[in-house]
């Protein structure tokens, strides 16, 4: 069935230094891939989102890269804060809307060190 | 901003009885939605619907149904409450080509 693996599930970095999480999704008819940010006590946050007709998008200090032939995403954090600390789930979808499933991977714990 | 709020954010029920679980939304968005999120397993998808009084399974609908009389209002509902059913549930709306926003969850003990 459709899957989402995401790597790896706890990361700890050292405040400024840069973190990454990657994604693997299985259904080729995936074309958008949002991300997800959780903090303590709270509901997912989106943070950022890509559609597949773009390979990378930028928002400040976080980017998401896409490769659609080798089917994996990632998400990367420039510059590291101690307010970054949450887990992050990343999710696979042919639909921004939800009118097509949302596949969550199983979410990754950053710490991030002061 | 978009509000999705859901009505309890802590509740402790017994094993055997009905629960409800309340979400509305201020957006009138049409799509909403309910997940389960567990340790390690990620947010699995319980039902959702596309509009009032439409209903569709998710991945995990056993033990589950739910109700949407109104456009911003979706109700999740365990019948016979157990165990395994102990859990956060997260509520999302979305409206087309939009993404989803989450509601900050309830957490259900059964105990």
């Amino acid at each position: 069935g459709e899957n989402v693996e995401q790597h790896p599930s706890t990361l700890s970095v050292q405040e400024g230094d840069s973190a990454v999480i990657k994604c693997t999704y299985s259904d080729s008819a995936s074309n958008y891939f949002p991300w997800y940010k959780q903090e303590l006590g709270k509901g997912p946050q989106l943070i950022i989102d890509i559609r597949s007709n773009v390979g990378e998008k930028k928002d400040q200090r976080i980017a998401v890269t896409l490769n659609k032939t080798a089917k994996h995403f990632s998400l990367h954090i420039t510059e590291t804060q101690p307010e970054d600390s949450a887990v992050y789930f990343c999710a696979a979808s042919k639909s921004a809307s939800g009118t097509y499933k949302y596949i969550f991977g199983t979410g990754t714990r950053l710490k991030v060190l002061a | 901003d978009v509000k999705v709020t859901q009505s309890s954010r802590y509740l402790v029920k017994r094993t055997g009885e009905k629960v409800f679980l309340e979400c509305v939304q201020d957006m009138d968005h049409e799509n909403m939605f309910w997940y389960r999120q567990d340790p390690g397993l990620g947010l699995r998808l319980i039902y959702f619907s596309y509009d009032v009084k439409m209903k569709e399974k998710g991945d995990i609908p056993e033990g589950y149904s739910v109700s949407r009389e109104k456009k911003e209002r979706f109700s999740l509902i365990l019948e016979s409450a157990s165990t395994n059913q102990t859990s956060m549930y997260l509520c999302a709306s979305s409206v087309e080509n939009q993404p989803q926003h989450f509601g900050d969850g309830t957490r259900l003990s059964i105990l």
